[in-house]
């Protein structure tokens, strides 16, 4: 079966850098996804991590370890436009994913 | 943006009535999903199709039936509805291959009183 957990609420100011940590156990691991959901949207696609190491896009980078089962996302020069929920998925080699919970992001002025 | 709409949008129906909610893609991709999401609960995969009338369950598939007869369209039924499958219902699809992140619908929001 698959276990991803990560935190459930976080806060951070205006301009400032988050981390948002998911860990994960599960078998047949392909890779491991990050999207972001406004309230009431629809979830859209921020990153997909295969390999190890870090993946640099704009303001977010996203690491992944598939040794230690752990992945992390890093928003820099937070925006307000950035308070959502963050959903950290597995992608496994059946052709699915399995969500987390979320961590839903609160930035604050 | 992906191609993919759902339809209802908003649905209000009575315990064990039938239910179907459509999924409809313009990408033809492979890949179709369904989820629901409740509070607390994230996204959690009810069926999924890999190919035209090729489909598989997901973690939380009782009480739902899928069916795919053309790759642009997946649909969901809810045999008799139960008040514990009131969410908001999301497709996704995806092309698979090197192409793995999913696209998803806007979201069906389901009432059952």
């Amino acid at each position: 079966g698959q276990n991803i957990d990560q935190p459930t609420e976080m806060t951070a100011t205006e301009g400032a850098i988050v981390q948002i940590n998911c860990t994960y156990q599960t078998s047949g691991f392909n890779g491991l996804f990050w999207y972001q959901q406004h309230a009431g949207e629809a979830p859209t696609f921020l990153s997909y991590n295969v390999l190890d190491g870090l993946e640099e896009k704009g303001r977010f980078s996203s690491f992944l370890s598939r040794s230690k089962g752990y992945s992390y996302l890093l928003l820099k020069e937070l925006q307000m436009k950035d308070s959502a929920s963050y959903l950290c998925a597995v992608y496994t080699n059946a052709g699915k994913s399995t969500f987390g919970d979320g961590t839903t992001l609160t930035v604050k002025p | 943006d992906a191609g993919i709409t759902q339809s209802p949008r908003h649905k209000v129906t009575e315990t064990g009535t039938p239910v179907t909610l459509r999924c409809h893609q313009t990408e033809n991709h492979r890949y179709m999903y369904w989820y629901r999401q409740d509070p607390g609960h994230g996204l959690r995969l009810i069926h999924y199709s890999y190919g035209v009338k090729d489909t598989d369950k997901g973690e939380v598939s009782d009480g739902y039936s899928v069916s795919r007869s053309k790759t642009e369209d997946f649909l969901l039924t809810l045999e008799s509805a139960t008040s514990s499958q009131t969410s908001v219902y999301f497709c996704a699809i995806s092309g698979g291959g090197s192409s793995y992140e999913q696209y998803f619908g806007p979201g069906t929001r389901l009432t059952v009183t």
